[in-house]
């Protein structure tokens, strides 16, 4: 049973346009999300979080926005650059739990010039 | 070198042999954690570890042991590899329990071919 799951494969953008990638969840439980960035033959590495009483958080060119009624996150990339191309992960964890994370399946991003 | 490191970064082993991958942190971190990667799937939690001697499972523990005799490591022991372990390994640690921020700190992989 997938908790955590990202439905687009892979994903497409020129440069400079805005990047948004999508997360649903289905466990009413998690309290914490976060997004990692993988390049190849590396491991991933933490990019932004957002609380479950938060609906937005913003860092730089990254802003995460969590639809918690519809159990629904993205991540939202402003302007796209081409070393932005990599797989992102969402993952999530459930309140009062050590910091034990689920992730999606990744949704692989290729920034076009 | 302050950080997390995984070796070996590349294994080819035969079906039913023990293998060993190793993980090693700097930062003394309570938390460690083993991953697989698998087209599809994602990333799934095999074992975690909370301190040296608590150890528990994660989505997928069948076929893997573990072991945190102390802090800094935390070996991931196929007992009898199959193929279906042909996988990319990740280890990672954390510093944070219930108030977690930054999340976790993933070594480089150990990518493992089962023959």
């Amino acid at each position: 049973d997938q908790q955590v799951k990202q439905n687009s494969p892979s994903l497409s953008v020129q440069e400079g346009r805005i990047s948004i990638l999508n997360c649903d969840y289905t466990n009413s439980m998690f309290d914490y999300f976060l997004w990692y960035k993988k390049y190849p033959a590396e491991g991933p590495t933490f990019l932004i979080s957002i609380s479950s009483i938060k609906d937005k958080n913003e860092d730089g060119r990254f802003t995460v926005f969590l639809n918690k009624s519809a159990k629904h996150l993205s991540l939202h990339i402003v302007p796209s650059q081409p070393g932005d191309s990599a797989v992102y992960f969402c993952a999530a964890r459930v309140g009062g739990t050590a910091s034990k994370l689920t992730f999606g399946t990744g949704t692989r991003l290729q920034v076009t010039l | 070198d302050a950080g997390i490191t995984q070796s070996p970064r590349y294994k080819i082993t035969e079906t039913g042999r023990q293998v060993t991958l190793m993980c090693h942190q700097t930062w003394s971190h309570s938390y460690m954690f083993w991953y697989r990667q698998d087209l599809g799937h994602g990333l799934r939690l095999i074992y975690y570890s909370a301190a040296a001697d608590i150890t528990d499972k994660g989505e997928v523990p069948d076929g893997y042991v573990v072991s945190r005799s102390k802090t800094e490591n935390f070996p991931l022991t196929l007992e009898s590899a199959t193929r279906s372990q042909t996988s990319v390994y990740f280890c990672a640690s954390s510093d944070q329990g219930i108030g977690i921020v930054g999340g976790y700190t993933f070594g480089s992989g150990t990518r493992l071919t089962v023959v």
